[in-house]
C-alpha cells in the first residue's frame, strides 16, 4: 500500500533547531520534496533529495534515507515567519503527492 | 523566478453554474501542470495531471465530467467545474513543472470557490 506520515503539529521557539520527520511508503517512488504553506498562501518550494544525504540551503536542510524510508526537514534559526505549514512530497510515478503537514508554531 | 498566475483569486457562484479557473506560467513552459483541492487546514489532494496537447489523468474519485481540465498550450490550463454545487465549494490550485527544473514545481495563489 502507500502511506505518508508526518507530525500534524511542532511547537518551537525563535532562534532555536527543529527537525520534521517524514516516513513514506509508495511504489515507484524517485525523490522526496518538502514545500511550505502560509496559511492563505500558495505551497513554496523548499528542497528535493533525489539521493541518500543531506541537501543544505541557508536555514533549511532536507535528509533522505531510500533504505529507510524516511526524510526529515530540519530547520536552524528559527524565525517568526517560519510559522506556516511544511509538507513532506514524495515523488512517484511522474506526480507528486502532499502529506498532511506538519504545523510549526514559533514561540517568541 | 518562475511565476504562475492563477485567476480568479476568489469566485463566489449559484448552484448549477460552471466556473472556470486559468492557470498561467508567465515566464516558461510548463511541461505539465497539476491541479489540487485544499480543505482548510488539510493537505493538497491531487485532482489531475495534466500535459499538453493530451488529455488530463484523473486520479481516482475524481470525476472527470465535473472537473474539466484543458491545456491548450504550454503555458495555459484551466479547469472547469462544471454545474458546482455546495460541496465543491472549496481552495482549488494549480502547480507547474518546467523541463528544467522538473521536480520543483511553481504555485499559482489558489482559487477559493464558494458555491451558495
Amino acid at each position: 500500500g502507500q502511506s505518508l506520515e508526518q507530525p500534524s503539529e511542532v511547537t518551537a521557539v525563535e532562534g532555536a533547531i527543529v527537525q520534521i520527520n517524514c516516513t513514506y511508503q509508495t511504489s515507484g517512488f524517485y525523490g522526496l520534496s518538502w514545500y511550505q504553506q502560509h496559511d492563505g498562501g500558495a505551497p513554496t518550494f523548499l528542497s528535493y533529495n533525489a539521493l541518500d544525504g543531506l541537501e543544505e540551503t541557508g536555514r533549511f536542510s532536507s535528509f533522505l534515507s531510500r533504505s529507510d524510508s524516511y526524510g526529515y526537514l530540519l530547520l536552524q534559526e528559527l524565525q517568526m515567519k517560519d510559522s506556516a505549514s511544511y509538507f513532506c512530497a514524495p515523488w512517484r510515478d511522474d506526480k507528486i503527492i502532499f502529506g498532511k503537514g506538519t504545523r510549526l508554531h514559533i514561540l517568541p | 523566478g518562475a511565476v504562475v498566475s492563477q485567476h480568479p483569486s476568489w469566485v463566489i457562484c449559484k448552484s448549477g453554474t460552471s466556473v472556470k479557473i486559468e492557470c498561467r506560467s508567465l515566464d516558461f513552459q510548463a511541461t505539465t501542470m497539476f491541479w489540487y483541492r485544499q480543505f482548510p487546514k488539510q493537505s493538497l489532494m491531487l485532482m489531475a495531471t495534466s500535459n499538453e496537447g493530451s488529455k488530463a489523468t484523473y486520479e481516482q474519485g475524481v470525476e472527470k465530467d465535473k472537473f474539466l481540465i484543458n491545456h491548450a498550450s504550454l503555458t495555459l490550463s484551466t479547469l472547469t467545474v462544471t454545474s458546482a454545487h455546495p460541496e465543491d465549494s472549496s481552495f482549488y490550485i494549480c502547480s507547474a513543472r518546467t523541463v528544467v527544473l522538473n521536480e520543483k514545481l511553481f504555485f499559482g495563489s489558489g482559487t477559493q470557490l464558494s458555491v451558495l
